[in-house]
């Protein structure tokens, strides 16, 4: 079972328009941590956040917003005011703590394009 | 700030060639790790390192074999490359070793490998 799900593959929205990405993901480990990834056509992965599951504070960092939710097991990702240079593909990730080795499971990613 | 640095963005070798994909971190991480992206497949892990010398497979390391003689250091090798073997490269690392989990992973910028 896929254990992170991306399920929007591609989203395009005009310029200064809010978009959320859609993060859930599959877990029986109490403790684990969830990532966002961002990756600009550039090719590098840039780390974006890491949330622990005990930390179910929502975050803000600029336009860029996170919503945990551990009910619904989701950690969905707001772009708010949307720009060209945030064209890319973002990647949502899971690392269990049962999992000692630092592998971490990737969803599938999902592209959005940014459209001026 | 943390980097990881691939020697090769772009290479094109021809089948049956031995492949070499160098990766330098140059912050004293012991997890390393060797991923493949793939358009609709995501990140797949190949392999992985927690110490110099130590070696773990990761979820597709058919074809692969990977070399960490120095911590710093880890070589993805590709003994008779083929054309399924096009794709994306990223390496990463991560601080601590095996033991602990959820510790950010850094990536690479990636190595665009194509096998003709």
């Amino acid at each position: 079972a896929q254990k992170v799900t991306q399920a929007q593959t591609e989203i395009s929205v005009v310029e200064k328009e809010d978009v959320t990405l859609d993060c859930v993901y599959e877990t029986r480990d109490t403790t684990y941590y969830l990532f966002w990834y961002k990756q600009p056509p550039s090719g590098e992965l840039v780390f974006l956040i890491r949330r622990n599951s005990f930390d179910e504070q929502n975050e803000i960092s600029g336009r860029y917003s996170w919503n945990f939710q551990k009910s619904t097991s989701s950690f969905n990702f707001t772009i708010t005011a949307s720009q060209v240079v945030d064209s890319a593909v973002y990647f949502c990730a899971l690392s269990e703590e049962m999992n000692r080795d630092d592998k971490i499971i990737f969803g599938k990613g999902t592209r959005l394009h940014i459209l001026p | 700030d943390v980097k990881v640095t691939q020697s090769s963005r772009y290479l094109v070798k021809r089948t049956g060639e031995k492949v070499f994909l160098e990766c330098v971190q140059d912050m004293d991480h012991e997890n390393m790790f060797w991923y493949r992206q793939d358009p609709g497949l995501g990140l797949r892990l190949i392999y992985f390192s927690y110490d110099v010398k130590m070696k773990e497979k990761g979820d597709i390391p058919e074809g692969y074999s990977v070399s960490r003689e120095k911590k710093e250091r880890f070589s993805l090798i590709l003994e008779s490359a083929s054309t399924n073997q096009t794709s994306m490269y990223l390496c990463a690392s991560s601080l601590l070793g095996q033991g602990s989990s959820g510790n950010t992973i850094y990536f690479g910028e990636g190595s665009w490998l194509t096998v003709v």
